[in-house]
């Protein structure tokens, strides 16, 4: 079945360093891949999205990497900052079953000043 | 543009009693979803709505009930609550099942 998994449930990072946070998912037919940030006491916030024809894709300071042959995905923010710190959810999208979205547990990322 | 919000924010119930969870989109999206966030846990799909008067169980439906009431609304009830339902309700919408999903804030209910 579906499963997507993060390695790290825990990162912690020095302000200002680039962070990434990673994650497995099992589904090699998965077309669609998003990261979701959560801070405390607040919903999921989308922050940016693949699709599987794609290996990269920028944003404003985050970068999001896929590779397909090992199943992975990656969640780099450049220059943290403390604003950055929350909960990280990669989700997966199959071709089957497409109104499902499939959540990992989710990494919390901790700032140090 | 609130975007999508919930109603209540935080709920106590006691084992038995029944709530509807409530649910609004202003973004004019087709789909709506109701997920349910347990500690450590990442997100798990109640019900969903695809398109105005269709819903369909997610992966842990069992003890919920939907209505999609108008294309801007989609509620959640909880007919005989238990102990197991406590958990942090999550409700979202997208354009289309393809699309990204938008969240709300949350419902945060405790079930004595």
């Amino acid at each position: 079945g579906e499963s997507v998994g993060l390695h790290l449930p825990t990162l912690s990072v020095q302000e200002g360093d680039n962070s990434i946070i990673n994650c497995a998912y099992s589904n090699s037919a998965s077309d669609y891949f998003i990261w979701y940030k959560q801070e405390s006491g607040k919903g999921p916030q989308f922050i940016i999205d693949i699709r599987s024809n794609m290996d990269k894709r920028q944003g404003q300071r985050v970068t999001v990497l896929l590779n397909k042959t090992v199943k992975h995905l990656s969640l780099q923010i450049a220059a943290t900052q403390p604003g950055d710190s929350a909960v990280y959810f990669c989700a997966e999208k199959g071709i089957q079953g497409a109104q499902k979205l499939v959540f990992g547990q989710g990494t919390r990322l901790t700032i140090n000043p | 543009n609130a975007g999508v919000t919930q109603t209540p924010k935080f709920q106590v119930l006691k084992t038995g009693q029944s709530m509807t969870l409530q649910c609004a989109q202003d973004m004019n999206h087709n789909s709506m979803y109701w997920y349910r966030q347990d500690p450590g846990m990442g997100l798990r799909l109640i019900y969903y709505s695809a398109s105005e008067g269709t819903t369909d169980k997610g992966e842990v439906p069992n003890g919920y009930n939907v209505s999609r009431l108008n294309k801007r609304e989609f509620s959640l009830r909880l007919e005989s609550a238990a102990p197991s339902q406590t958990s942090v309700y999550f409700c979202a919408s997208s354009f289309g099942g393809r699309e990204t999903q938008y969240f709300g804030p949350g419902t945060r209910l405790l079930v004595l």
